[in-house]
């Protein structure tokens, strides 16, 4: 089975903090996503990487950057975390951009 | 947007009822596909469907696209206690590669 890992469930942040969030899975993708899932707006995407150091921007990008230096891992970095950015978080990874397989989530909270 | 919205936004049904939720998106697409989230957890992705198929099936979920329509319907028949999740539909436009995007969720609660 795919795994997908998330290096926290929850996360509680203040203002202005530098705030990584990263992502692990173990099947050897080539696509991995962010998503913030937020009440009444679905899941919109953040940043998505076609392949390692590659890296494309979704429909809300701004306040985020993300890395991939290796196939599995992949972060997404709050550079200045805001109240606004708080939101669940969800890492997916996918062979093609079909069924993606997605981590658990991370509940972050910026206060 | 090509965000595909669900109907209704959220369905309570007892259990052993069929529950039946609904996608419409904007432009044309090359797949649909829907994706079940317990709460508070990751997606867990169901069934995809493409463009020039009408109808699959997969156990006791069943799913029809109307590309004429630009919607898509998902049914759950023999509803059990744990089918109860929020359920998304998602698309990519047709076309050259493109990022999947995800609706904005039907909540089922089935009934014990």
């Amino acid at each position: 089975d795919v795994k997908v890992t998330q290096s926290s469930r929850y996360l509680v942040k203040r203002t202005g903090e530098k705030v990584f969030l990263e992502c692990v899975q173990d099947m050897d993708h080539e696509n991995m996503f962010w998503y913030r899932q937020d009440p009444g707006l679905g899941l919109r995407l953040i940043y998505f990487s076609y392949d390692v150091k590659m890296k494309e921007k979704g429909d809300i990008p701004e306040g985020y950057s993300v890395s991939r230096e290796k196939k599995e891992r992949f972060s997404l970095i709050l550079e200045s975390a805001s109240t606004n950015q708080t939101s669940m978080y969800l890492c997916a990874s996918s062979l093609t951009r079909y069924e993606q397989y997605f981590g658990p989530g991370t509940r972050l909270t910026v206060t | 947007s090509q965000q595909g919205e669900e109907d209704p936004q959220a369905l309570s049904i007892q259990e052993g009822e069929n529950a039946t939720m609904n996608c419409s998106y904007k432009t044309s697409i090359n797949n649909l596909q829907w994706y079940r989230q317990n709460s508070g957890r990751g997606l867990v992705h169901l069934i995809l469907i493409r463009s020039n198929e009408r109808e699959k099936h997969s156990g006791r979920l069943r799913v029809t696209l109307d590309t004429s329509k630009k919607s898509s319907s998902l049914l759950i028949t023999a509803s059990r206690a744990a089918d109860t999740a929020s359920y998304f539909c998602a698309t990519d436009a047709a076309g050259g590669y493109q990022k999947v995007t995800f609706g904005t969720g039907t909540k089922l609660q089935v009934i014990p």
